[in-house]
């Protein structure tokens, strides 16, 4: 089955400043890649996401980019505000299968 | 966007009683829908995945019996926790997606907290 790593597992960093995440996948086959947002209490947002036969996308701030050989894909956050603070998960999945594995998540800490 | 409404957001009751929780796609015809389970502070975990008109299919581990899905029309899916436990206590959250397979975004509901006392 499809395994999803998720690195850094806390990020703190100050306002303005940029963030990265990244994921990897295992199934060369996965070909859908969405980020999500999900704050306290709340059920997770989709934010941004991108299909294998892109490698870049962007809308305003943030960013995704996918290495397809390496297998890995990062979202990118410029000029961070403390709204940002979040925790982010990365998935991906096959476009054959029904289901979505999602990384671990990454708790981003904007301080102002 | 698309919006998914999950309900209710809380609910908290005696052991022993069976929780039904709703989620409903507002503004779309959601052909799959999915249940998770989200333990604090770690990921989501797929519980059972629904199409319209079908049984569920459930992940390994998830007992059938225990966790009563059904997803009679394209706009909305119930998860019935039967005879729930203490241990049943966790946030369940639910997602829609549209027709065009797993490359479509799943679009989720805001969760619900359940607590057996």
């Amino acid at each position: 089955g499809e395994n999803v790593e998720q690195h850094p597992s806390t990020l703190s960093v100050q306002e303005g400043d940029s963030a990265v995440i990244k994921c990897t996948y295992s199934d060369s086959a996965s070909n859908y890649f969405p980020w999500y947002k999900q704050e306290l209490g709340k059920g997770p947002q989709l934010i941004i996401d991108i299909r294998s036969n892109v490698g870049e996308k962007k809308d305003q701030r943030i960013a995704v980019t996918l290495n397809k050989t390496a297998k890995h894909f990062s979202l990118h956050i410029t000029e961070t505000q403390p709204e940002d603070s979040a925790v982010y998960f990365c998935a991906a999945t096959l476009g054959s299968h029904n289901d979505m594995r999602f990384g671990a998540g990454t708790r981003l800490t904007v301080k102002p | 966007g698309a919006v998914v409404s999950q309900h209710p957001s809380r609910v908290i009751c005696k052991s022993g009683t069976s929780v039904k929780i709703e989620c409903r796609s507002l503004d779309f015809q959601a052909t799959t829908m999915f249940w998770y389970r989200q333990f604090p502070k770690k990921s989501l975990m797929l519980m059972a995945t629904s199409n319209e008109g079908s049984k569920a299919t459930y992940e390994q581990g998830v007992e059938k019996d225990k966790f009563l899905i059904n997803h009679a029309s394209l706009t909305l899916s119930t998860l019935t926790v039967t005879s729930a436990h203490p241990e049943d206590s966790s946030f369940y959250i639910c997602s829609a997606r549209a027709g065009g397979g797993g490359n479509q975004p799943q679009h989720f509901g805001d969760g619900t907290r359940l607590s057996i006392l």
